[in-house]
């Protein structure tokens, strides 16, 4: 059975620092995306990652995923207030599939 | 481009009664799936259509949960009768490929009292 575990499930950092989340799964996967959610809204996709080795960069978050290492990372540099929300990591539950498995959500909170 | 529909946006019902929810996925797009996203924790697929046909519902809870996709474009979920533990938001998403990311709509928050 595929885990997807986000690490860490709770942030709170202030503007201007950097951190990073961690999205760890368990079995073999060709794609990974992030999702982001603020409160009482849905999904908003952020990132596709459908290689090894593949980042890609929006503003001030970077998504990288290593398959070899089943991990993905999530780097949010010089932090502000709009970036708080939840953000989600979902692998397919097998190679090749559509079905997505979602991690728990890591919720960011970022004072000034 | 219009994005994923739903509606209604909130339903509070008591236990044992039913429920339905629409969705209206991004036009063209062949995929709809329907999730549960209990409070605090990440979607859990209920159940995937490719057009009209279901790829997947192994997670459905089917004596109380049904979904159709009439003319494979808009898509209804039903539960019939309610539980407490239904409680929880029902989102649906779309998408045109195996590859592409899935779009999701605003959800529907149920209660169940």
């Amino acid at each position: 059975e595929l885990k997807v575990e986000q690490n860490p499930l709770f942030l709170s950092m202030q503007e201007g620092k950097n951190y990073t989340i961690y999205c760890n799964y368990s079995t073999t996967s060709d794609r990974l995306y992030w999702y982001r959610q603020d409160p009482g809204k849905s999904l908003e996709s952020l990132f596709v990652l459908l290689s090894n080795g593949a980042v890609k960069q929006e503003g001030r978050l970077m998504a990288s995923l290593d398959t070899k290492a089943r991990l993905s990372t999530l780097h949010i540099t010089a932090a502000v207030h709009d970036l708080s929300a939840t953000y989600f990591c979902a692998v397919p539950i097998i190679q090749g599939a559509q079905k997505l498995v979602f991690g728990q959500g890591t919720r960011l909170t970022i004072n000034p | 481009e219009a994005g994923v529909a739903q509606s209604p946006r909130y339903k509070i019902i008591e236990k044992r009664q039913s429920v339905a929810f629409w969705c209206n996925p991004i036009s063209g797009h062949a995929t709809l799936y329907w999730y549960q996203q209990i409070l605090g924790q990440g979607p859990k697929l209920l159940i995937q259509f490719q057009n009209n046909g279901v790829v997947d519902d192994s997670q459905l809870p089917k004596d109380r949960f049904s979904a159709e996709r009439l003319k494979g474009v808009d898509s209804t979920l039903k539960i019939q009768p309610a539980k407490l533990e239904d409680s929880a938001v029902y989102l649906c998403a779309s998408s045109w490929g195996s590859y592409n990311e899935q779009f999701f709509g605003p959800g529907t928050r149920l209660t169940v009292l």
